[in-house]
């Protein structure tokens, strides 16, 4: 069975300070990757993914994770972040496609990201 | 772009009562999936669809059940509402091919009292 661990509950930062959300998946078989974003009240929003190629993976507003298969690990990161950024972050892991179907997404227990001034 | 759709936003039930959430998957897509995320809990996946059979199932309770219908959309319905099944609920949707990711809907915010 997969299982995702995300260490930080939570994580206070000040704003234009680096960040890094930390995220271990255990799995005995290759995997997707993802990190979705939940703000307040809100539904899930996916931020970036890793399906295969290149490890470091990039979203459109200056987030990055790579996929370190050697640490089993997706960490995220954003070297400045902002405001807007506070929210609940989730990594989630998936099986690859298989015949016949889609496959469920298993979620680590969330980091509330604070962004403070 | 057309996304998933879930209907209610707001439901309020009391104990014993029945509930019945709705999901219209973005178009084209065939693959249906619910959560359950409880209140300062991560996403908890209950069941999935495809092709309007059930192709996954996760910790739903017995006195939930879902189906897909004909126009892909779908529906959970809940029986014997406990108090502890306030939370709220997410729909996603995929295509089959190639099944790269799941988008989700805004999610049914259910209360039982």
């Amino acid at each position: 069975a997969q299982s995702v661990t995300q260490l930080d509950s939570q994580v206070p930062v000040f704003e234009e300070a680096p960040v890094e959300l930390r995220c271990n998946y255990s799995s005995s078989v290759s995997v997707y990757l993802f990190w979705y974003v939940q703000y307040p009240n809100q539904g899930l929003q996916l931020l970036l993914k890793y399906l295969s190629g290149s490890t470091l993976v990039e979203s459109i507003n200056g987030f990055e994770a790579e996929f370190n298969k050697s640490q089993t690990s997706f960490h995220l990161r954003k070297p400045s972040v902002h405001i807007s950024d506070t929210a609940e972050y989730f990594c989630a892991v998936s099986d690859p496609p298989i015949t016949g179907g889609g496959n469920k997404l298993t979620f680590g227990t969330g980091t509330q990201l604070k962004v403070e001034l | 772009a057309a996304g998933v759709i879930q209907s209610p936003r707001h439901l309020i039930k009391e104990k014993r009562e029945t509930a019945t959430l709705k999901c219209y998957p973005i178009p084209r897509h065939d693959t249906v999936y619910w959560y359950q995320q409880g209140p300062g809990q991560d996403p908890q996946f209950l069941i999935s669809f495809y092709e309007k059979m059930q192709s996954d199932k996760g910790s739903i309770p017995d006195r939930f059940s879902a189906q897909q219908f004909s126009d892909y959309h779908s529906e959970l319905n809940m029986s014997s509402l406990e108090l502890g099944d306030s939370a709220l609920y997410f729909c996603a949707s995929s295509i089959r091919t190639p099944n790269t990711e799941a988008f989700f809907g805004q999610g049914t915010r259910l209360t039982v009292v």
